[in-house]
């Protein structure tokens, strides 16, 4: 099984920041099958990134992936109140699928 | 509209068994990958299982093979979920979620308590 590390486990940012989130694989994601999700409490995961540096369709140019083999980023350029949430990633390269443990991103 | 709208979550005592189902409109279920997602209590997001267009391919987390099925129902837009001799551990809201290139639609989720 890949395991997915992510880091940190939150971070505090205050809106107008840049945030850095890292997701590192314990083995190669094939591929670079990696997708990124913001979770916010009582709604629906949202996709935000898939094959590591797409973004999903409707998703604003502020989110950015980047990364390959085993380790990954998403960028947000500028935060935003509606941007704190939780972030996860999910590689679907290798089976079985695996998500990572998440990162929290709170207000400052 | 896509939708997806699970139901069939529950109190279940430790041992016993529940049947999740998954109901998809508005696209052609029957071209999609579909996949069950948990999220227990305090923890992150946890990938159970999927099953491809057919129901040919079938894979799960090593914590549920054995315990749980995935299955689909074609001719009623459904996925399934069939668990079996649950623990504690399974406490989670489960999501259904359709697999495009990435799990672009989701359910709102069911809520499984594991508890004597």
């Amino acid at each position: 099984e890949t395991v997915l590390t992510q880091s940190p486990g939150t971070v505090s940012l205050s809106p107008g920041e840049r945030a850095t989130l890292s997701c590192r694989a314990s083995q190669s994601v094939r591929s670079d099958y990696l997708a990124w999700y913001q979770h916010k409490p009582g709604q629906t995961p949202r996709v935000l990134i898939y094959a590591a540096s797409s973004r999903a369709p409707g998703i604003p140019d502020k989110f950015s992936g980047s990364g390959s083999g085993t380790d990954f980023t998403l960028t947000v350029s500028r935060l935003e109140p509606e941007d704190f949430a939780v972030y996860y990633c999910q590689q679907y390269g290798n089976s079985p699928w695996t998500f990572g443990q998440g990162t929290k991103v709170e207000v400052k | 509209e896509v939708k997806v709208v699970e139901s069939g979550g529950g109190l279940v005592q430790p041992g016993g068994s529940l049947r999740l189902s998954c109901v998809a409109s508005g696209f052609d279920f029957s071209n999609y990958y579909m996949t069950w997602v948990r999220l227990a209590p305090g923890k992150g997001l946890d990938w159970v299982a999927y099953i491809n267009q057919g129901g040919s391919a079938k894979i799960y987390v090593d914590s549920v093979r054995g315990r749980f099925t995935i299955s689909r129902d074609d001719a009623t837009n459904t996925l399934y979920l069939q668990m079996n001799s649950l623990r504690g551990e399974d406490t989670a809201v489960y999501f259904c979620a359709r697999w495009n290139y990435a799990l672009d639609y989701w359910g709102q989720g069911t809520l499984v308590a594991v508890s004597s």
